[in-house]
């Protein structure tokens, strides 16, 4: 099955920062990768997702890149903010199963006023 | 107000008491899924449905089971619980499956003693 691997695990920034996670996926067929934001004591919200045809996508501070040959997507964050510190979750849609979705351990990013 | 909405939110019981974790969503979606969040492992897929009456199992099925009989729910049922489903539950659903955005419900933290 797909195997998704995120980095770093923690990430600590200044507001105004940029802010950059990274993920590896193993499954060559996989042709979906969302990224999803965890504020304390709620469940995941997407906040952006990117489609295997696609290389690079970008809403307002949010960015996500995809490289197809080596198998990596990661996520930007520019300015940060405070209210941006969550846990952020990337994923993975493989070929193995019709309808899975394999998760990254999630990154916990805090920035600091 | 388009939602999923889970119960009980947080459940203490003993090994081998059956329960259930209820799971109903307003949106019409057809597809469901079940994942448990564990510190350091991030999001596991227990199991999908892409419509009523079809199921699937995800990573991690094994001491679990789910049924769909309507659209708008998706039980999850735990026959035995044990010790090592002490987690956080959370249900999701999408308009039609994993390639779409999953609204998450809000959780359900389960202790099993």
């Amino acid at each position: 099955g797909e195997n998704v691997e995120q980095h770093p695990s923690t990430l600590s920034v200044q507001e105004g920062d940029s802010a950059v996670i990274k993920c590896t996926y193993s499954d060559s067929a996989s042709n979906y990768f969302p990224w999803y934001k965890q504020e304390l004591g709620k469940g995941p919200q997407l906040i952006i997702d990117i489609r295997s045809n696609v290389g690079e996508k970008k809403d307002q501070r949010i960015a996500v890149t995809l490289n197809k040959t080596a198998k990596h997507f990661s996520l930007h964050i520019t300015e940060t903010q405070p209210e941006d510190s969550a846990v952020y979750f990337c994923a993975a849609r493989g070929n193995s199963g019709y309808s899975t979705l394999t998760f990254g351990k999630g990154t916990m990013l805090l920035v600091s006023p | 107000e388009a939602q999923v909405t889970q119960n009980p939110r947080y459940l203490i019981t003993v090994t081998g008491k059956k329960l259930t974790v209820t799971c109903s969503q307003n949106m019409n979606h057809e597809y469901m899924s079940w994942y448990r969040q564990d510190p350091g492992l991030g999001l596991r897929q227990i199991y999908y449905s892409m419509n009523v009456e079809v199921t699937d199992k995800g990573d991690v099925p094994e001491g679990y089971k789910v049924s769909r009989k309507e659209k708008r729910n998706f039980p999850l049922i735990l026959e035995s619980p044990s010790p090592n489903q002490t987690s956080l539950y959370f249900c999701a659903s999408s308009p039609r499956d994993s390639t779409y955005e999953q609204y998450f419900g809000p959780g359900t933290r389960l202790t099993v003693t």
